[in-house]
């Protein structure tokens, strides 16, 4: 049962690189979300997807652009890595709106 | 605004020695409450969803209880392997489709 699945699994960046983060879920969730956790301030949502085809700003956008390719995949583009950007990022999905939300293991970004 | 305030912050147990985690929420129409499971280096694990005051849900040592304001969860005879760091969410009918708002968590420790 792989559940969610995230790559990479750790990832060193230097100030103004870009990446993409992978997301990918097999138990055919709708919803899709980007969540990022620094130490005192709990998970916070980035972005997040109701559906295939809809993406919509969390709570803390800027910085990142997110592609919800299909029903399986939602990623996470960094266009210009910065430092406060460091994070530990959790991808999550959901089967409906009321629904407990399942999560990947984390990817551990770190920008020098 | 939508929150959620965790307490205590840190809780140090002796094997045996039960015990409350806390959980207060303000929200503007709640549709649920989640307590989830994070070990070091993982994911957030789902443990229970709430939806109504006086609702209960029990799985071996815990036991998970909400009021309208806030929720505990009770450990009963705890054992080392129940160390870990214990989260609170909830999810607002007046919040982004689906988001849970995360509180920073419980982290616990049981000593043998």
């Amino acid at each position: 049962n792989a559940g969610v699945t995230q790559t990479p699994k750790f990832q060193v960046l230097k100030t103004g690189q870009s990446m993409t983060l992978q997301c990918a879920q097999d138990m055919n969730h709708n919803s899709m979300y980007w969540y990022r956790q620094d130490p005192g301030m709990g998970l916070r949502l980035i972005y997040y997807s109701a559906s295939e085809g809809t993406t919509d700003k969390g709570e803390v956008p800027n910085g990142y652009n997110v592609s919800r390719l299909n029903k399986r995949e939602f990623s996470l583009r960094l266009e210009s890595a910065a430092p406060s950007q460091t994070s530990v990022y959790f991808c999550a999905s959901s089967g409906h709106r009321r629904s407990e939300a399942f999560f990947g293991q984390g990817t551990r970004l770190t920008v020098v | 605004e939508d929150q959620v305030t965790q307490s205590p912050e840190a809780l140090r147990l002796q094997e045996g020695e039960s015990s409350s985690l806390n959980c207060s929420y303000t929200v503007s129409g709640l549709r649920g409450l989640f307590w989830y499971r994070q070990d070091p280096g993982k994911g957030p694990e789902f443990l229970f969803t709430l939806y109504s005051a006086g609702e209960e849900k029990e799985k071996e040592r815990l036991k998970a209880t909400l009021t309208k304001k806030e929720s505990f969860l009770h450990i009963t005879a705890p054992k080392p392997e129940d160390s870990a760091t214990y989260l609170c969410a909830v999810q607002s009918s007046g919040g982004s489709q689906g988001n849970l708002i995360f509180g920073k968590g419980t982290k616990l420790s049981v000593k043998p």
